[in-house]
């Protein structure tokens, strides 16, 4: 069975500091890999997604992650942070066999401080 | 964004009665779920839809039942409402494309609270 692991419950960080968000996954076959934001009282959003290709995937507010199968692995980062990025931050994990349903981390909570 | 609405956003109820969610999307999505999330435990998969009178239990489906007789309605019910199913609910849809990678867009929950 897949699983997801979020190695930071919280991320506490200075704005303009560079942050990374660790995600590791289990899984013996081929994934699909998302980031998903909440921020305050609100809903999810996907923030980027790696399908195929490129292992290194990018979103529009300058965020990045990288798919690494030997390592399992798609870690987040930013390498200046804004306060505006304070939220919730979800890794979550897709592929053949979970009919249609994606496995989630527990999440990692980003304080971006002044 | 994706066209998805809850209703209601927030609710109180008091233990025992019976409640029900209801998720509309506008989108024509085959696959609905429902999501409830809590401090510690991240998202949890109470039920999930496959098509209109297709659904199937998730993880925590105890205490709930759904229902999905149109597309763009999915419906959770709690039959009797305890207090450990205080909880902010959210409904999620997706396209079910391999090509997207099954990727799925959240409404804005509910906050409900049993008391």
């Amino acid at each position: 069975a897949q699983s997801v692991t979020q190695l930071d419950s919280q991320v506490p960080v200075f704005e303009e500091a560079p942050v990374e968000l660790r995600c590791n996954y289990s899984s013996s076959v081929s994934v699909y890999l998302f980031w998903y934001v909440q921020y305050p009282n609100q809903g999810l959003q996907l923030l980027l997604k790696y399908l195929s290709g490129s292992t290194l995937v990018e979103s529009i507010n300058g965020f990045e992650a990288e798919f690494n199968k030997s390592q399992t692995s798609f870690h987040l980062r930013k390498p200046s942070v804004h306060i505006s990025d304070t939220a919730e931050y979800f890794c979550a994990v897709s592929g053949a066999g979970n009919n249609r349903k994606l496995i989630w981390g527990l999440g990692t909570s980003l304080a971006v401080n002044p | 964004d994706a066209g998805i609405t809850q209703s209601p956003r927030h609710k109180v109820t008091e233990t025992g009665t019976p409640v029900t969610l209801r998720c509309h999307q506008t989108e024509n999505h085959r696959y609905m779920y429902w999501y409830r999330q809590d401090p510690g435990h991240g998202l949890r998969l109470i039920h999930y839809s496959y098509g209109v009178k297709d659904t199937d239990k998730g993880e925590v489906s105890d205490g709930y039942s759904v229902s999905r007789s149109k597309t763009e309605d999915f419906l959770l019910t709690l039959e009797s409402a305890t207090s450990s199913q205080t909880s902010v609910y959210f409904c999620a849809i997706s396209e079910s494309s391999a090509g997207q990678g099954y990727e799925q867009y959240f409404g804005p929950g509910t906050r409900l609270t049993v008391t």
